[in-house]
């Protein structure tokens, strides 16, 4: 048990489709953060949510919409997807603003986009 | 922009044997983060390093900021089974408040009973 439970655990989906991707924390944190792992590259950050407002976006597609109704739970919009988008999707939260705090992670969703 | 390089990308050892992971950063580091994942899972936190010439251990696995704070590495002694997996080193990119790490593409140990 992470602390940070990520669902579903897998979903497949074709380019015409809207899905949305979930993340829920229990660690009382107050950032939360979308990233995305793809074979043979490192880990990119997507989206970092603080308080519940956004205050990055890594310049990612229009075609993922993240949204953060409470700094408990965190959610991602996918929407006419490519087949480039299938990765990892890995949820994180931290304690903003406390140093060098570690990031804790859920335990993702794969994604294959058909 | 920062980057991280990790080596080797992929090892494989016999039940016993020790081993070093390296990471390298080409900028200053301001904390250093270890973390472990299991293929297809989240990742686990191990250590996390921050000052020039810090050593942390845990169990067989110790880890290392050298005085520079531009490389670390992890070190396994006498490895197990349950060491396997993949490898990451992450990077504070804006001088250890804000949470948003960089990482490197994973070092995947792979260990033989």
């Amino acid at each position: 048990e992470t602390g940070v439970t990520q669902t579903p655990r897998h979903l497949v989906m074709g380019m015409t489709n809207k899905k949305s991707l979930k993340c829920e924390q229990h660690l009382g944190h107050n950032a939360m953060y979308w990233y995305k792992q793809s074979a043979k590259k490192p880990l990119e950050l997507m989206f970092v949510y603080s308080l519940e407002e956004r205050v990055e976006n890594n310049s990612v597609p229009s075609r993922f919409s993240p949204e953060c109704p409470n700094s408990s739970h965190l959610f991602l919009h996918l929407h006419t997807l490519q087949p480039e988008d299938s990765a990892l999707y890995l949820c994180a939260s931290s304690p903003r603003g406390v140093y060098n705090s570690p990031l804790h992670f859920g335990n993702g969703t794969r994604l294959t986009v058909t | 922009s920062q980057e991280l390089e990790q080596s080797p990308q992929s090892l494989i050892v016999q039940e016993g044997k020790n081993l070093t992971i390296n990471c390298t950063s080409s900028k200053t580091l301001y904390g250093l983060y270890w973390y472990k994942q299991k293929y297809g899972e989240g990742l686990i936190f191990l250590m996390m390093l921050q000052k020039g010439g810090e050593e942390k251990s845990h169990e067989k696995i110790t880890a290392k900021l050298d005085e520079k704070k531009q490389q670390s590495s992890l070190h396994i002694t006498a490895s197990q089974p349950s060491h396997a997996g993949i490898y990451l080193c992450g990077a504070d990119r804006s001088g250890g408040s804000q949470g948003n790490l960089i990482f490197g593409k994973g070092t995947k140990l792979s260990v033989k009973p």
